[in-house]
């Protein structure tokens, strides 16, 4: 296993288009997140599942965000109609629910909205 | 409302000498502290972490403090290399492990030859 692998590493997209993020844990993790950082500042907690249900999403997530973990193991996060404020860097991380001393993150997917 | 809070964006410290990275929150639930290195272009890699209900925990170079009626966080690292130059995030968290982590803006730190 090489860790939590994020797909595509970099996005370039029209303001207005729909984007989607895709997230491999580390696979006997069940708990993982989602959270957005932006320049000079740290990672913002978005969303989490543990197995395949959504446990808590943020206020920070907006309608026009949506995850989903089919069958408990990969993760995506959409993002419709994007908005130049939704430039960031977004990361996933995983963790085991019986050993849950730390969260291990993928090197993020950075979106860029022009 | 900022809960974690790193007040020095940037530290420079020289090789061998011990390097500090101060921490705040404000939250008296954390009941969980993690710090995290990040280089550039990677995502944040663990580091070492403490509960609440300890004041020290020690990882070969690293240790990290905490002082709970100050809700003070600190991580020592001696003797400071090269590699450790990196931007180190404080991270709480309220449900006893690392779950749902409230971070801190990161300190840069640069290890100087």
């Amino acid at each position: 296993d090489t860790g939590v692998s994020q797909d595509p590493r970099h996005k370039i997209t029209k303001r207005g288009q729909n984007v989607t993020f895709r997230c491999d844990p580390i696979s006997e993790h069940n708990r993982l997140y989602w959270y957005r950082q932006t320049l000079g500042q740290g990672p913002e907690f978005l969303t989490y599942f543990q197995n395949e249900a959504q446990l808590e999403k943020s206020r920070l997530l907006s309608d026009r965000f949506s995850a989903e973990r089919p069958k408990g193991s990969f993760s995506t996060l959409e993002i419709q109609r994007t908005e130049q404020g939704d430039s960031a860097m977004y990361l996933c991380a995983s963790s085991s629910r019986q050993l849950n001393t730390e969260a291990f993150f993928g090197q993020g997917t950075r979106l860029t909205v022009v | 409302d900022q809960q974690v809070k790193q007040n020095s964006p940037s530290l420079s410290v020289q090789e061998g000498r011990i390097s500090i990275l101060n921490c705040d929150y404000t939250n008296s639930m954390f009941d969980y502290f993690l710090w995290y290195k990040k280089y550039p272009a990677e995502g944040p890699t663990f580091l070492i972490s403490i509960s609440s209900i300890k004041d020290k925990n020690e990882d070969g170079r690293f240790t990290v403090f905490l002082n709970k009626s100050a809700k003070h966080l600190s991580l020592h690292i001696v003797p400071s290399q090269p590699g450790d130059s990196a931007v180190y995030f404080c991270a709480a968290s309220r449900w006893g492990g690392a779950q749902k982590l409230v971070f801190g803006q990161g300190t840069r730190l640069t290890i100087n030859p």
